[in-house]
């Protein structure tokens, strides 16, 4: 089946430092591709959709200048989150969305700043 | 009113038991449904993902679309412990890429 490969899964960084996740689809082209947050117990919240050469589209109350989207080629997506506090602390997760194909999630990076 | 309604639980049963989860939701434009399975720290993995109304089968698992009552299901048969996961229904509208999350249900399947 489709996968998704999400890196890295966990990482723990200083206060205001910058983080970069990648979101690779490994055998489909992404036209789309999702960040979400998780927090504990909760569902998943959408931070921005992501198009292929494209300026991302973020959700109502995300700071895009915070979390940087670049959706570089069909199959690369990365998050970077950008002088990252503990607040930033998160379980984020993407997915990605080809034509004909449902959405497919990474394994989430577990986010800790300390 | 939420969009898509789902009962958190926790939902615990024993081993063996056949599991019935379910979403309500509000919007008749959706026309695509999905229940993801989500283990702990993990990201969701697709389980079922039909169109429109009907039953979809898939080994111990089988979903159910009513449109009519703007109701979805998951079943699960001969329920293991290893199906312990948070399970998530989904939607969205045709021609949409979003999707509409429920709040998860925790599932437990006691030895």
């Amino acid at each position: 089946g489709a996968v998704v490969s999400q890196h890295p899964s966990w990482v723990i960084c200083k206060s205001g430092t910058s983080v970069k996740i990648e979101c690779r689809s490994l055998d489909f082209q992404a036209t789309t591709m999702f960040w979400y947050r998780q927090f504990p117990k909760q569902s998943l919240m959408l931070m921005a959709t992501s198009n292929e050469g494209s300026k991302a589209t973020y959700e109502q109350g995300v700071e895009k200048d915070k979390f940087l989207i670049n959706h570089a080629s069909l199959t690369l997506s990365t998050l970077t989150v950008t002088s990252a506090h503990p607040e930033d602390s998160s379980f984020y997760i993407c997915s990605a969305f080809g034509s004909n194909q449902p959405q497919h999630f990474g394994d989430g990076t577990r986010l800790s700043i300390l | 009113q939420k969009e898509v309604e789902q009962d958190p639980g926790p939902l615990s049963v024993p081993e063996g038991a056949i599991v019935s989860l379910n979403c309500t939701y509000s919007n008749s434009a959706f026309q695509y449904f999905m229940w993801y399975r989500q283990y702990s720290r993990k990201g969701p993995e697709l389980l079922m993902y039909t169109y429109s109304s009907g039953n979809k089968e898939d080994g111990r698992f089988t979903a159910q679309v009513d449109k009519s009552s703007k109701y979805i299901s998951l079943f699960i048969r001969d329920s293991q412990p290893s199906d312990s996961a948070t399970y998530l229904c989904a939607m969205r509208k045709q021609g949409a890429q979003k999707l509409v999350f429920g709040q998860g249900t925790r599932l437990t399947i006691n030895p």
